[in-house]
């Protein structure tokens, strides 16, 4: 019953650090996005992926890059972190057939120093 | 796709009736109304949807006018749990179109 696993829950970089944040579900879903949010406003789509080797951008894709090498997982990478990037970052997922419900992850808090 | 407007905040009693409204005014032919929540900082919950005829389930009802230019969520006895942030999302097939917004937040109060 995992869903969607976000890992790590938090993390701290440094500016100009790399590092991947990792999503994972075991519902078998073509459709995987990240999201992210600052404080007091709403979700933000980074990238997305409508199944395995298809990737796509979003609304805010500049210094993440992702790719989907499996179905399960989705992973995202911060190339050169900086504090703009500083954020909560959420994984979702569907079956991606349309009229149906994203399921998300519980979300990974970054800060960049 | 359609963007919506929703109040920013809203007060309810525990045990009574949260009607949520949104207006979606911009909404097409083929794009649903979704209802998402979240509360404190954990990941979006899906509450329900629905193209044009008023839904119902487990968690809420929503209803949609018949011009579908607006929306109410509907959760029939509120308690304190469902304190949140609740997103109306106009979408049509793809989801990377979802455009979340800053929602309403509902503090349902003792």
């Amino acid at each position: 019953n995992a869903g969607v696993t976000q890992t790590p829950k938090f993390q701290v970089l440094k500016t100009g650090q790399s590092m991947t944040l990792q999503c994972a579900q075991d519902m078998n879903h073509e459709y995987m996005s990240w999201y992210r949010q600052d404080p007091g406003m709403g979700l933000r789509l980074i990238h997305y992926s409508v199944g395995a080797g298809i990737t796509d951008q979003g609304e805010v894709p500049n210094g993440y890059n992702v790719s989907r090498s499996t179905t399960e997982d989705f992973p995202l990478r911060l190339l050169s972190a900086a504090p703009s990037q500083t954020s909560v970052y959420f994984c979702a997922s569907s079956y991606g057939r349309g009229n149906e419900k994203l399921f998300f992850g519980s979300g990974t808090q970054l800060s960049v120093l | 796709d359609a963007k919506t407007t929703q109040p920013p905040s809203m007060d309810c009693a525990e045990g009574r009736a949260a009607n949520l409204p949104c207006n979606h005014s911009t909404i097409s032919g083929n794009e649903y109304v979704y209802w998402y929540r979240q509360i404190h900082s954990q990941g979006p919950q899906y509450i329900i949807h629905g193209l044009k005829n008023n839904e119902t389930n487990e968690m809420a009802s929503l209803i949609i006018t018949e011009d579908r230019k607006s929306s109410t969520l509907i959760l029939p006895h509120a308690t304190l749990r469902d304190t949140a942030v609740y997103y109306c999302i106009v979408g049509g097939y793809n989801f990377n179109k979802f455009y979340f917004g800053s929602g309403t937040k509902l503090n349902v109060k003792p």
